[in-house]
């Protein structure tokens, strides 16, 4: 089972907004509402950011937004701040209660 | 505080037996299901299976079925996961993490709202 395909790297400049995107099949992303976004920083757990493609679980920034398109899911961070770089993974259900990551994304801030 | 707290680094030989841990607290085990999460040295997440700790019903991916197994203790409040046979290639941090999400002032239990309490990560060596 492949990772879901999402971009290995992407960069901004503070203040500026970034989209991530996650690329699956009809049998994962594209077949159901629950893609999550997770955002990890060096040595630390993963942290969920985004839920069900567009939820913020409490005490996420409005700055980060989801949505999903197809077979293809994406994380906005707007107004990038220097703490928002990371790895950023998507995951989405890909049914019989299985899930699947995304190969992972490095956010910089430049 | 709701957290659940991993079992320490373990250094261990191929061909070895292992099972590491994930207490949970502050909320009821039983209310959530854990995952378990690889990410190997320098490199991204993987889910490995999952766990409802009401009935001890799993899923796993493929990818590591056959090879690992979970489990849980409700009366401990503590998930498991094992191996019978460790590899050179199980190198890696294990994570556990439950699936529920809080938003809007309320906390929501089920498999489909992402992964929102996470272990601190075990890590796993195995070399000869």
């Amino acid at each position: 089972q492949s990772a879901l395909s999402q971009p290995a790297s992407v960069s901004g400049s503070p203040g500026q907004s970034i989209t991530i995107s996650c690329t699956g099949s009809s049998s994962d992303v594209g077949g159901y509402k629950y893609v999550s976004w997770y955002q990890q920083h060096p040595g630390k757990a993963p942290r969920l950011v985004i839920y069900d493609v567009n939820n913020r679980p409490s005490g996420v920034s409005n700055r980060f937004s989801g949505s999903k398109s197809g077979n293809t899911a994406s994380l906005t961070i707007s107004g990038l701040q220097a703490e928002d770089e990371g790895d950023y993974f998507c995951c989405s259900y890909t049914g019989r209660s299985t899930w699947l990551f995304g190969g992972g994304t490095k956010l910089t801030v430049l | 505080e709701v957290q659940l707290v991993q079992s320490g680094s373990e250094v261990k030989k191929p061909g070895e037996s292992l099972r590491i841990s994930c207490k949970g607290s502050g909320y009821s085990l039983t209310t959530y299901w854990i995952s378990w999460v690889r990410q190997m040295p320098g490199r991204g997440l993987e889910w490995m299976g999952r766990i409802d700790p009401t009935d001890s019903y799993t899923n796993y991916s493929p990818s590591f079925q056959g090879h690992v197994t979970i489990s849980a203790d409700k009366s401990s409040r503590t998930a498991f996961l094992q191996w019978n046979s460790l590899k050179a290639s199980d190198t890696a941090i294990y994570y556990c993490a439950r699936h529920g999400a809080c938003s809007g002032g309320r906390c929501y239990s089920g498999p489909f709202y992402g992964m929102d309490v996470w272990g601190q990560g075990t890590t796993v060596t195995v070399f000869s």
